[in-house]
């Protein structure tokens, strides 16, 4: 059982070029999320999905797009980079059952847009 | 709008007990939640409330108050592995939306 698990771990683009970030989860959990993290600001939720083939936009969604074509699988897309997009792209999963709404969190990709 | 307050940082001495508070404006709300996170880790659950009251876990309980939108996490017998950052988070609507985080409090433990 590993979980959460996303791909990459790092990377680094220069702007204006594009790249997908994936995310996985084996727990068979209805919901995902994607946040970025950047120093000082906490987690600030970019995208979500409540199931397959739904997605919606969270706090900070411009510059990013999202798809959910498989249950197990949420993608993050960055069309044309931007140096403002550098940040730690964690990904979570929750099973939205339960009383508790815990969301288990990815190791995390660290993007460095230069 | 929606805001979570939290302090920033937070000292303390290995063996002690330290309380870190969590206030929220939300547009609607049920549950608070607290997650740990290590220097380069990812966030992990500690506890939820969703009732007025004290939860306790081993050497972590969390407090919530409805009616003062306040809550915190309260950490006993500090251990030096116990510095991490805390976020705090609500739950705005019922399972299907994500969590507020707040921006989260260091919390430095030395001996």
């Amino acid at each position: 059982n590993a979980g959460v698990t996303q791909t990459p771990k790092f990377r680094v683009l220069k702007t204006g070029q594009s790249m997908t970030l994936l995310c996985a989860q084996d727990m068979n959990h209805e919901y995902m999320y994607w946040y970025r993290q950047d120093p000082g600001m906490g987690l600030r939720l970019i995208h979500y999905s409540v199931g397959e083939g739904t997605t919606a936009k969270g706090e900070v969604p411009d510059g990013y797009n999202v798809s959910r074509l498989k249950k197990q699988n949420f993608l993050l897309g960055l069309e044309s980079a931007a140096p403002s997009q550098t940040s730690v792209y964690f990904c979570a999963s929750s099973s939205g059952t339960g009383v508790t709404y815990e969301q288990y969190f990815g190791p995390g990709t660290r993007l460095t847009v230069t | 709008g929606q805001s979570l307050e939290q302090p920033s940082e937070v000292t303390a001495v290995e063996g002690a007990i330290v309380q870190i508070n969590c206030t929220y404006q939300t547009s609607g709300f049920y549950g608070l939640s607290w997650y740990q996170q290590h220097d380069g880790g990812a966030p992990t659950f500690l506890s939820y409330n969703a009732l007025d009251g004290l939860e306790e876990t081993g050497r972590f309980s969390s407090f919530l108050s409805r009616s003062d939108s306040y809550g915190y996490l309260l950490l006993q017998e500090l251990q030096m592995k116990d510095s991490a950052s805390y976020f705090c988070a609500v739950a705005p609507s019922q399972a299907g939306t994500a969590l507020i985080f707040g921006k989260g409090t260091t919390l430095s433990v030395s001996s």
